[in-house]
């Protein structure tokens, strides 16, 4: 079946320091790829979404590029802020040919000043 | 500005009893999920549907069942409630056609049973 794996938490950063976030996928077909951000108390939000091999999804700063040859979704920021403190979560969907998502264990970030 | 809510942010329950969770959606989506979030396991689909009064189980759906009545409400019940529900449940919406766009989540329901 469809899996995502990411790289454990927690990870601790100071402000203004370069973030690189491991996402690694296993499906079959070809999946839609996502991060998802969740800040402390409340639910998931869409951060970048790529459905294509090779697609770059970007937004506040981060940025994500779909790599099929590698299987991966790395998300990466150049320079982090304390307001970026979240746990990420990446995640597939249409894997199957399905509108199931399938998401990681996520990855706590904490950056501080 | 789209929403998804969930009726309580905090519930407390006794080991037996019927608990139910429910979501409403304002954004005419095909599409709704009910997942829990434990730490170190992230999220795992209990149910999902994608019309009303259609349902599909996830991944661990035993111990929960759903009703969608309607196509803006989707309610997760649990028809005896156990110490191991105790959780962080979350509710999500998408159109269909989903693999192509994102979920949109509720705050989340931190249940606990004792």
């Amino acid at each position: 079946g469809d899996s995502v794996t990411q790289m454990e938490g927690p990870v601790t950063l100071s402000e203004e320091a370069f973030l690189t976030i491991n996402c690694t996928y296993t499906a079959t077909g070809y999946p839609s790829l996502f991060w998802y951000v969740q800040y402390p108390g409340e639910g998931l939000q869409l951060l970048l979404k790529a459905t294509k091999a090779d697609d770059k999804g970007s937004n506040k700063g981060f940025e994500a590029t779909y790599r099929k040859e590698t299987t991966s979704f790395h998300l990466e920021k150049g320079s982090v802020q304390v307001s970026d403190s979240a746990v990420y979560f990446c995640a597939l969907s249409g894997g199957g040919g399905y509108q199931k998502v399938t998401f990681g264990t996520g990855t706590k970030l904490q950056v501080i000043p | 500005d789209v929403k998804v809510t969930q009726s309580s942010r905090y519930l407390v329950k006794r080991t037996g009893e019927k608990v139910f969770l429910e979501c409403v959606q304002d954004m005419d989506h095909e599409n709704m999920f009910w997942y829990r979030q434990d730490p170190g396991l992230g999220l795992r689909l209990i149910y999902f549907s994608y019309d009303v009064k259609m349902k599909e189980k996830g991944d661990i759906p035993e111990g929960y069942s759903v009703s969608r009545e309607k196509k803006e409400r989707f309610s997760l019940i649990l028809e005896s409630a156990s110490t191991n529900q105790t959780s962080m449940y979350l509710c999500a919406s998408s159109q269909s056609g989903g693999y192509l766009y994102e979920q949109y989540f509720g705050p989340g329901t931190r249940l606990t049973v004792t």
